[in-house]
């Protein structure tokens, strides 16, 4: 069965200060991986997409990487915001049918 | 602002009522789809529309019943609700309903019935 675990369920950090979120999954075959990020009352927006051959992607202050042999992703967010404090989905897809496969989130808080 | 609108942002139903769910995208997209979150769970997928017609129904209660008039709007219509679902519903499109693509969703519409 694809899974896709998301650890840690919540965090809670200073501003200023780095997380790292990670995403495990035994989704296969493998496609692609997104991080999305859910502010509150909103929907998911696609912050960053990993293909196979990538390793390390960068979007502003947010870094995904993936290693495709371990089945594992992370998302580290450098000099946290206030702004940043959101639900973190982790989504991967499959070569194999439609389906993707969501992860239930982390819960980022930022405070002052 | 993602292009995709839902409207109403907040209901409240009994479970004999009937009420409808909008989505609206303006980004030109082939594919929507409706999907459910609640707390502590994964974005369950509920339908996909491919072109309008509807490819995929996640094994979803007969008491929600999906529309798809044109490839820019979507419905989902509820009747006879039961508690448990009660959850935030959120619409989503992309360019063309292939797996994997990116899915631009709407704000949800938070739904609690009572």
């Amino acid at each position: 069965k694809n899974q896709v675990e998301q650890s840690p369920q919540s965090l809670i950090i200073l501003e200023g200060k780095n997380c790292t979120l990670q995403c495990n999954y035994t989704v296969s075959p493998f496609s692609n991986l997104r991080w999305y990020k859910q502010d509150t009352g909103r929907g998911p927006v696609s912050l960053t997409i990993m293909t196979f051959s990538e390793n390390t992607k960068s979007n502003g202050r947010y870094t995904a990487t993936l290693d495709a042999d371990t089945k594992q992703s992370s998302l580290h967010i450098t000099a946290s915001q206030l702004s940043d404090s959101a639900s973190y989905i982790c989504v991967v897809s499959s070569n194999s049918g439609y389906a993707l496969n969501f992860g239930k989130g982390t819960s980022l808080l930022v405070t002052p | 602002e993602t292009g995709v609108t839902q409207t109403p942002r907040h209901l409240v139903m009994g479970m004999t009522n009937k009420k409808s769910l909008k989505c609206e995208q303006h980004l030109g997209h082939n594919a929507m789809y409706w999907y459910k979150q609640s707390a502590k769970k994964p974005l369950e997928l509920m339908f996909v529309y491919n072109f309008k017609e509807q490819t995929e129904n996640n094994s979803v209660p007969s008491r929600f019943s999906p529309e798809c008039p044109n490839s820019s709007h979507l419905f989902l219509h509820l009747h006879t609700l039961q508690p448990e679902d009660s959850a935030l519903y959120l619409c989503a499109s992309s360019q063309d309903g292939t797996g994997g693509e990116k899915l631009f969703f709407g704000s949800g519409t938070q739904l609690s019935v009572l």
